[in-house]
């Protein structure tokens, strides 16, 4: 199992321009996040999906947008980069919520907006 | 006041040392805790859970305190690879189980 990836690790953009960001999980998770991870701040929700076809807004939403077409891919779009973008961005899956259910990081994409 | 806060240290300890770290969250109705490690550039790992009565993992043990609203972290013996940032994490209550709150994190060293 390769847990959650994504793609891309490392990316640079010039303001005003737009990406895109892969999540991918292969643990059959309903639950999918995306985080963003400033100093001093901790992490903090942009958006998050509780099954395939739904999303919804977390604490920092502005200035994002996501979709959940497939169950096992969360995308998370910008489409048009702030230099306050400049971030870490982790993506994170687990099963519904409520107990004790362990979230799972990808490994992250640091983006820098110049 | 921040929903989950921690002391950001960091923590300088020496190898063999003992070292505690102490989290407190505000929501009262908040459902289940965790630690969560996370190294430095690398994605947060989860540590442990933090259950009512108390567990323990080895040389780490976390203990819940829900009058008091805060848990707390101990790690015995310390290792140089103890050396990472510690994430207090709350989950759940009124403001949905969907919702993870995370502190910003204790930093420790482990020093030879």
């Amino acid at each position: 199992n390769a847990g959650v990836t994504q793609t891309p690790k490392f990316r640079v953009l010039k303001t005003g321009q737009s990406m895109t960001l892969l999540c991918a999980q292969d643990m059959n998770h309903e639950y999918m996040y995306w985080y963003r991870q400033d100093p001093g701040m901790g992490l903090r929700l942009i958006h998050y999906s509780v099954g395939e076809g739904t999303t919804a807004k977390g604490e920092v939403p502005d200035g994002y947008n996501v979709s959940r077409l497939k169950k096992q891919n969360f995308l998370l779009g910008l489409e048009s980069a702030a230099p306050s973008q400049t971030s870490v961005y982790f993506c994170a899956s687990s099963f519904p919520g409520g107990g004790y259910n362990e979230q799972f990081f990808g490994p992250g994409t640091r983006l820098t907006v110049l | 006041r921040k929903e989950v806060e921690q002391d950001p240290g960091p923590f300088n300890v020496p190898e063999g040392a003992t070292v505690a770290f102490n989290c407190t969250y505000s929501n009262s109705a908040s459902q289940s805790f965790f630690w969560y490690r996370q190294d430095c550039r690398k994605e947060p790992k989860l540590l442990m859970s933090v259950y009512s009565s108390g567990n323990e993992d080895g040389r780490f043990t976390a203990q819940l305190n829900r009058a008091s609203q805060y848990i707390s972290l101990l790690i015995r013996d310390s290792k140089l690879s103890d050396s990472a940032t510690y994430l207090c994490v709350v989950n759940g209550g009124a403001s949905g189980t969907y919702k993870y709150i995370f502190g910003t994190g204790t930093r420790l060293k482990v020093l030879a």
